[in-house]
């Protein structure tokens, strides 16, 4: 059963620059959600896309967006990049909504 | 102010020691997640439970739903054990909302 999996593992940009983040879903997961977690501070929600379509989003601005492809992998794009969008950013798929979600790794993301 | 708060936030003990860390929230939620975080960033879900208890190995979860609390406990600790234990809930509307975690260190 393939995990699921996150690329880059480590991302370093400008301000102002787009960036976009990629999330491989575990093996029949149809849920995906994305979470922004900041140097010691616990994980914060920014969206989930449940069978291709967003199904809730967080405290996050437009520059934050996201897709889900019929195969269930996912993107989170950032635009206009400012320096507190450093942080390390995680996806977790699961099967259906309200249900245990699998984590990758994360990609850590610098902005200078 | 945090909908899920955690305690204690930092957590040293020796090894094989039982070991207690705390989650409660503030309102009704439909299930609370225990999860462990790594050094580098990886997150490994140990349980999702809405009721009652659950064990699996070393660890045990309890859920008080009417003190709108719960526990993760871990017999017989290792170094092994040591990480960020995280506590997140959710509250009907899907998205998981997170504390600020439990940094545990396990000392041989």
């Amino acid at each position: 059963e393939t995990g699921v999996t996150q690329s880059p593992t480590h991302l370093i940009k400008t301000r102002g620059q787009q960036v976009t983040l990629r999330c491989s879903s575990q093996s029949g997961h149809n849920t995906v959600s994305w979470y922004q977690q900041a140097l010691g501070q616990g994980p914060q929600f920014i969206f989930q896309y449940y069978r291709e379509e967003e199904n809730g989003r967080g405290n996050f601005p437009p520059r934050f967006s996201g897709l889900q492809f019929p195969n269930y992998s996912s993107e989170l794009n950032v635009n206009a990049l400012e320096l507190d969008d450093s942080a390390l950013y995680l996806c977790a798929s699961s099967f259906g909504l309200n249900r245990p979600q699998h984590f990758g790794d994360g990609t850590r993301l610098s902005i200078l | 102010k945090n909908e899920v708060e955690q305690s204690p936030q930092n957590l040293t003990a020796q090894e094989g020691e039982f070991i207690t860390i705390n989650c409660s929230y503030s309102v009704g939620i439909s299930a609370l997640h225990w999860l462990q975080q790594h050094p580098g960033g990886g997150i490994v879900s140990l349980f999702m439970l809405s009721s009652g208890k659950k064990k699996h190995g070393r660890l045990i979860a309890t859920i008080n739903i009417q003190e709108k609390h719960s526990s993760l406990h871990i017999t017989a600790s290792h170094p092994r054990d040591s990480a960020v234990y995280i506590c997140a809930v959710t509250f009907g509307n899907e998205k998981l909302t997170f504390g600020t975690g439990t940094r545990l260190t396990i000392i041989p």
